[in-house]
């Protein structure tokens, strides 16, 4: 089965830039989301088919997929940023994926 | 503004049923694929399946750790979407969560998530 990879927590400053990873064999075939959930709360589409926002997300979050790696970088990271953000994609037609999940803590 | 609202979460023995809906609005039901994803305990997401919106059949889709237990279906009528699960399992415990799946073929992501539901499974 198709397995995403992500680091398990990356730790970032308040306003520095935040990259989060998300790793698969040719990954960088597929579309990646990005999804952020914070404690107690529900998953929240943060960045869809590798590289597009939804409304309503801010433009510090962006995405990128190549080869092997999909990353979501956070620019000028703040502190509702924080939470855990998983990797998603299709393993096939019929098939989702999500990655282990990576847990951003900003200090 | 489009709404998912799980229901039917509890506390079941192992071995036994339970059935989730997930009640919509906001949107036109019938033109969307529905999917669930679970979240046990401190662990991350697992996708769980979906069903397609009508147009493209209605059919559903699994993943192998629920396939052949568990079914999806939808009412058009009512906006509303179903996760059978059946032979419920420990391992089962989790947060569902009801999600619309938007997009073609190889490119869908999951734009809209409902709350949740709880299910426990114990005896």
């Amino acid at each position: 089965s198709y397995e995403l990879t992500q680091p398990p927590s990356v730790s970032v400053s308040p306003r520095q830039t935040a990259s989060i990873t998300c790793s698969a064999e040719n990954l960088g075939q597929k579309y990646v989301s990005w999804y952020h959930q914070k404690p107690g709360q529900s998953p929240v589409l943060v960045i869809y088919q590798d590289a597009k926002r939804p409304s309503g997300i801010p433009e510090r979050f962006a995405g990128s997929n190549s080869g092997n790696t999909a990353t979501l970088t956070i620019s000028g990271t703040q502190a509702m940023d924080e939470g855990d953000y998983y990797c998603q994609a299709w393993d096939g037609p019929t098939s989702a994926v999500f990655g282990g999940g990576t847990k951003l803590t900003v200090l | 503004e489009v709404q998912l609202v799980e229901s039917g979460g509890d506390l079941v023995q192992p071995g036994r049923s339970l059935r989730l809906s997930c009640t919509t609005s906001g949107f036109t039901f019938g033109d969307y694929s529905m999917n669930w994803v679970r979240q046990a305990p401190g662990k991350g997401l697992e996708w769980v399946g979906f069903i397609r919106g009508e147009a493209y059949g209605g059919t559903p889709e699994y993943a192998a750790s629920v396939k052949g237990r568990f079914s999806i279906s939808r009412d058009d009528s009512k906006n509303i979407a179903y996760l059978q699960m059946n032979g419920l399992k420990i391992d089962d415990t989790a947060v569902y969560y009801c999600t619309r799946l938007i997009g073609a073929s190889g490119t869908p992501y999951f734009d809209y998530w409902g709350q949740g539901a709880l299910v426990t499974v114990s005896s």
